[in-house]
């Protein structure tokens, strides 16, 4: 069974940083892509940031480009983001996903994790 | 960017009623559309890629159409479980991936 478990998220200040981690079970991590998907409260899903299975490949949404950073540790099976410089509009819950299809980074997400909330706040 | 717009932004419907829920992308993408279903307090869940692939495990009730700009999800008769919010997201163009505004399906 496919498992992917957030963890990181909490209460933080404006201008601070936070990373993220998703720890993967269940399936060969490092033939598929991974990506991050926030949503803020209420709100729909936005892309934040998605990876290659060999990290030759990275994308970020305009929103995060240059703040935020993904990673990935296959030898690991965990996936990260480095979130820094945070504002208050990246207040969401933060999900990782994993694609359908085996080394297609341009894809759907089948499996998603339950989320972790971050909350940037003074 | 492609930007994806779905619509309505709600609908109100019945049990047993049937369901169409529209997308619109605002250059082709072909056939590289997804459909998600989101209930209140849980993750996004696929129900059809490609378009008009059904996702393992998804009810048959569930169907999805189109290419190139204008995409359809058709739930053919409303069950209790489908009250939910369904997203559109395109997968053509990379960076970045984007999703529709989503669809609240309301009980009536």
């Amino acid at each position: 069974e496919v498992q992917l478990v957030e963890s990181g998220g909490g209460l933080v200040q404006p201008g601070r940083s936070l990373r993220l981690s998703c720890a993967a079970s269940g399936f060969t991590f490092d033939d598929y892509a991974m990506h991050w998907v926030r949503q803020a409260p209420g709100k729909g899903l936005e892309w934040v940031s998605g990876i290659s299975w060999n990290s030759g490949s990275i994308g970020y949404a305009d929103s995060v480009k240059g703040r935020f950073t993904i990673s990935r540790d296959n030898a690991k099976n965990s996936l990260y983001l480095q979130m820094n410089s945070l504002r208050a509009e990246d207040t969401a819950l933060y999900y990782c996903a994993k694609a359908l299809r085996e080394r297609s980074l341009s894809e759907y997400f089948q499996h998603w994790g339950q989320g972790t909330l971050v909350t940037v706040s003074s | 960017d492609i930007q994806m717009t779905q619509s309505p932004s709600s609908v109100s419907a019945s049990v047993g009623d049937r369901v169409t829920i529209t997308c619109r992308a605002s250059q082709g993408i072909s056939s590289w559309l997804a459909w998600y279903q989101q209930k209140p307090g849980k993750a996004p869940k696929l129900l059809i890629y490609a378009a008009s692939s059904l996702q393992s495990g998804v009810p048959s009730r569930f169907s999805g159409s189109g290419s190139g700009t204008d995409f359809t999800l058709t739930i053919s008769s409303l069950q209790p479980e489908d009250f939910a919010t369904y997203y559109c997201q395109q997968a053509n163009s990379f960076p970045p991936l984007t999703f529709g505004g989503g669809t609240k399906v309301e009980i009536k």
